[in-house]
Formats: structure tokens, sequence, C-alpha cells
């Protein structure tokens, strides 16, 4: 099993260009989410889904989207990029939330200039 | 609102023991996670505690007070690997995990 795979590792974008992040799992996890981390702050929750189909907003959604069209992808779309979306990407999934454990991918490391 | 609080950093001696601390307030409260992350790489696992006491995994021990809305996490034999910064995230009523900004623990020899 490969878990939890990112794409691309590192990306350098324009302002105002636009990219998605690509996330795919192989544990058959229902839920899956989104993350972005910031130096010096915790994880913060960007979007998550609860399985094909299904999406919702975490904490700090604004200047992204995403899509659940299957199980495994769950891609993340920067529409008009800014530099406050500079960061640390993380793709996480769990077989349910909450109390079960999350697997997370190696991360995206995105500046925007 | 919904806050946790975590050390910035520590530091320890290679082979002793460390204890790293963490309080959360939430909006209710379905367990408490510890997850590693070396620099530059993703959280890992360690433990998942939901009932009070202390709970022992190998040289790593995670301990909760629900009352005190209190947990730590104890590292037995410190090893240079263990340099890493150790992540605190409680689990809210939604079922969502509210995450600290990590402890830092810088081991030296």
């Amino acid at each position: 099993n490969a878990g939890v795979t990112q794409t691309p590792k590192f990306r350098i974008l324009k302002i105002g260009q636009s990219m998605t992040l690509q996330c795919t799992q192989d544990m058959n996890h229902n839920y899956m989410y989104w993350y972005r981390q910031d130096p010096g702050m915790g994880l913060k929750l960007i979007y998550y889904s609860v399985g094909a189909g299904i999406t919702d907003k975490g904490e700090v959604p604004n200047g992204y989207n995403v899509s659940r069209s299957t199980t495994e992808d769950f891609p993340l779309r920067l529409e008009l990029a800014a530099p406050s979306q500079t960061s640390v990407y993380f793709c996480a999934s769990s077989y349910e939330a909450g109390y079960n454990e999350q697997f997370f991918g190696p991360g995206t490391r995105l500046t925007v200039l | 609102g919904q806050n946790i609080d975590q050390p910035t950093e520590m530091t320890a001696t290679e082979g002793a023991i460390v204890q790293i601390n963490c309080t959360y307030q939430t909006s209710g409260f379905n367990g408490l996670f510890w997850y590693q992350q070396h620099a530059g790489e993703a959280p890992t696992f360690l433990s998942y505690n939901v009932l009070d006491g202390l709970e022992e995994k190998g040289r790593f021990s995670s301990f909760l007070s629900r009352s005190k809305g209190y947990s730590y996490l104890l590292l037995k034999e410190l090893q240079m690997k263990d340099s890493a910064s150790y992540l605190c995230a409680a689990v809210d009523s939604n079922y969502q995990l509210i995450w600290g900004a990590g402890t830092k623990l810088i081991i030296k020899p």
C-alpha cells in the first residue's frame, strides 16, 4: 500500500495563478482532509470529505475548492493564488472521523510570489 | 472558543526522560491525539486517549485527565531520533481535530 500520496512536492506560483494539488489514498478510507501548516502554527483544516460526493468546509476554506468524485481522490484547487496561501499543505485520510488515526501524505510546499 | 496550549520548545538530554504537556479547551471532547512530526515531514500517529489515565506504548506514554483538560506525553530513554515536533490535538463535539502549534523537542548528546 502506498498510503496517502500527494503531488507536487514543491511549487512556486505567481500571484493570480491557479493550480490543483492532487491527493490519493489507497486504504479505502471514507474520510479525507486538507490541512495547511504555517510556521509556528497548528494544522488548520481547509476542507474535508466524509465520502465520495460529499465535502464540507473546515476552519479556513476561503480561496480554495475541493471535489470528491471517487473514494480515492481528493484534489484541492487554488484559484487566484495570493501570498497568504504560501504554506505547507497536507492531505490526510481516516477510516472514520474523530477517534480514528489520520494518515498523512508527505505534503506540498507552496510558495506564492 | 477552542484552544490548545503546549510549550513551544523543550530541550532534553539523550537517555533522559521528558514530559510534554498539553492543555485543551474545546466545545465537547471526544479524545486527544499525539502526533510526531520530524522537520520537513508529515505528522505520524503516536497515541489516542479518551479515558482518564496513562497508556504506555514502549518508550512513549500518554496521560489524560478529562476533568482538568490536561494531557501529557512522556518520552523515556531519549534517543537523538526523538528530536522532532510533538503535536497535541483534541477531538471536539463535531469529531473535528483541534490542533496545538506543536512542541519542538531538541535532544542534546
